[in-house]
């Protein structure tokens, strides 16, 4: 699995954009960028996948360079909800060994 | 709700005992996958099942083991607790092993004293 590195924390306030930034300098060919929400005492919550370019859905956008070795996850107008670690995830689809990282803490405040 | 149940949610149990943690997968989903997660180590890898065979091992003790039943549940069995065994423990289910379509349990809390 590739190596990834995001911030350790990261304070917003409600209504603003969150983007956090992962760096993933040995992505493999094969590899797809994926992010995973998790609240305390939660499991994890798959918020998106991406290869390249940009991917958006209801909850947020993937930003990925052409080179594709770092990737942003924008969460637009973040509410006190949102506070979360965020978690990015480098790997092969068929790559069953999905190890989390410590992820990025995420504190909205009002 | 997830579609994975995991029981109990939660276990406190004495050093040297032994525990079983059960995982429902989500409806139509193949492959159940076991995290453990603590203060000082993170969410942790343990091992995966698909269709009841096991397919990958991550960080998994040997005093630890699992299974996968034919009707696809599955249970980790964690034995000769120690202390250091207290965290989170999570499945997660998906289609075909898929790395974008993992969903997560509510996971159960083990507390060993």
């Amino acid at each position: 699995l590739a190596k990834t590195t995001q911030p350790i924390s990261m304070d917003s306030y409600e209504g603003q954009e969150v983007n956090i930034t992962c760096s993933h300098n040995n992505i493999a060919t094969n590899d797809y960028i994926t992010w995973y929400q998790q609240f305390p005492s939660q499991g994890p919550r798959f918020i998106i996948q991406g290869y390249k370019t940009k991917v958006t859905n209801e909850v947020a956008s993937l930003f990925i360079p052409a080179d594709r070795k770092s990737s942003t996850l924008s969460l637009p107008r973040v509410s006190l909800s949102d506070t979360a670690v965020y978690y990015c995830l480098v790997g092969d689809k068929n790559d069953y060994k999905l190890s989390f990282g410590a992820g990025t803490t995420v504190t909205v405040r009002a | 709700d997830s579609g994975v149940t995991q029981t109990p949610k939660h276990l406190i149990t004495a050093t040297g005992q032994r525990v079983t943690l059960r995982c429902s997968p989500r409806s139509g989903d193949l492959s159940v996958y076991w995290y453990q997660q603590s203060l000082d180590q993170g969410l942790q890898f343990l091992i995966q099942y698909y269709n009841g065979e096991e397919r990958a091992k991550g960080n998994i003790l040997e005093r630890f083991s699992a299974q996968q039943f034919p009707d696809l549940h599955s249970e980790l069995n964690l034995s000769s607790l120690e202390l250091g065994d207290s965290a989170l423990y999570f499945c997660a289910s998906s289609p075909l092993g898929q790395h974008h379509g993992y969903t997560f349990g509510s996971g159960t809390r083990l507390t060993v004293v």
